[in-house]
Formats: C-alpha cells, structure tokens, sequence
C-alpha cells in the first residue's frame, strides 16, 4: 500500500515566487518524521527539512519551511523567493521505524526566470 | 568530507549476468540503506543495515538479490542472474544512528544506473 501520496507530479513557478508542494501519508505509529528530499539532475537527493510528529510548530530551514497539519496527515513543502536552481524533483518521505524511508512519487518542479 | 561514494557511476550487464554494486558510506556513520529507483515504482526500499548487521531486507526482492556490509567501509549489492525489469538507478544512503531520536537524515550517493539489455 503507498504510504506516502504526493498528487502533483508537476509544479511551476516564476522566479521569486513562493512555492507549495504538497504531500499525504498514512500511519498507524504515534511517532514518525516526515522528510522533504529534492533529486539534484546528477541523481543526488539532498535533504531539506524534516518534520517530527510530536512537534507540533511548523519546521523552518533557510527558505524551506513547512505546513504540517497532523489531523489531516498532510504536510506540505513552501518553497519561499524561488529560484531557478529550485528547479528539480522534491521527494516527501516518511519515517516510522528506525531511519528507513518510504518516499512519494515526487514532483518535478520547474522555476522560470 | 567525500559524501556517500558508489561505483560505478553505470553499469551495463547481458541478461543473465551477474552485477555487483558498491557503496561506501560517510565516515562514521553507522547505518547503510540500498533503495531502487524506477520512473515506474518510483523509489522503492531494499535493505538496510546497521553496524554492518542486516536489519531490514523487506524491500528485497527474494530471488537473485542479496546484499552484505563485510565492514564498515562498503556495502554491496548483488544481482544474480540479471533481467531486463532490473534496469533502474540503485541508491545508496548512510546516516549516523542516534537512538535519541534526533532527526538522522539519509546522506545519498549519486547512485548506479544499472542496465540490462
């Protein structure tokens, strides 16, 4: 069963716009983590920020940050004065157990300049 | 710090043919993940060791894959007999393990892409 559903297989935006990726999960496990991953075009997936289940304020790193509403099991990413190099795949992954991963399907997000 | 390092970059095998892939894992970091991606599965879970011990092989397929971590430096994955649905881009990820449960992120290698014809 998908674990993880992220429903935008695509996404646009114009330079210095914010960005909302959007991502759902499901779960049975009081604590989990949710991470957000962008795949470089070398195949690199890098981190970005992480959500943890018991935290209930919004994770912030940099321009990242993210709007987690636990009830809903959603989370999405916001992407705030996007650039260009912003330009790639952007992975939800979610963690229950251990460190092991369980990643959506991804949205290829494309930033024009 | 050279990050996750996996050789090599390509790999083109016969179906049939064996293919053997390599991982070394940052420096201090105690846990090594084998994912497989594939524009149709996606990013699906393999394996995963800690402290060179297996833990969880649930995304393993049960034939023809097997993988080992003979010391901290290197894992490998290995694909006996290999078909032509193996064809995919093999990732490999470290992370430090802390059982406190701060947020231990996966560090990714660029990956193999294995093919084959």
């Amino acid at each position: 069963a998908q674990r993880v559903t992220q429903v935008q297989p695509t996404g646009s935006s114009q330079w210095g716009e914010e960005v909302t990726l959007d991502c759902s999960y499901e779960t049975s496990e009081y604590f989990y983590r949710i991470f957000w991953y962008r795949q470089l075009f070398s195949g690199e997936m890098v981190f970005l920020i992480y959500q943890p289940s018991f935290d209930t304020q919004n994770q912030r790193s940099g321009r990242y940050s993210v709007v987690f509403q636990k009830s809903f099991k959603s989370i999405s990413l916001v992407i705030s004065a996007s650039q260009p190099e912003d330009s790639g795949t952007y992975f939800c992954a979610l963690s229950e157990l251990y460190n092991v991963l369980y990643f959506g399907s991804g949205t290829k997000l494309t930033v024009e300049p | 710090n050279a990050g996750v390092i996996q050789t090599p970059r390509h790999k083109v095998t016969g179906k049939g043919q064996e293919a053997t892939l390599w991982c070394e894992p940052i420096s201090g970091h105690s846990a090594v993940f084998w994912y497989r991606q594939t524009i149709v599965q996606g990013l699906e879970f393999l394996t995963y060791f800690r402290n060179q011990a297996p833990i969880d092989d649930s995304g393993m397929p049960k034939e023809r894959f097997s993988a080992q971590m003979p010391n901290q430096s290197h894992s490998t994955l290995k694909i006996q007999s290999t078909q032509p649905q193996d064809s995919a881009v093999y990732l490999c990820a470290s992370s430090p393990w802390d059982w406190g449960g701060a947020a231990e992120t996966l560090y990714f290698g660029s990956g193999t892409r294995l093919t084959v014809l």
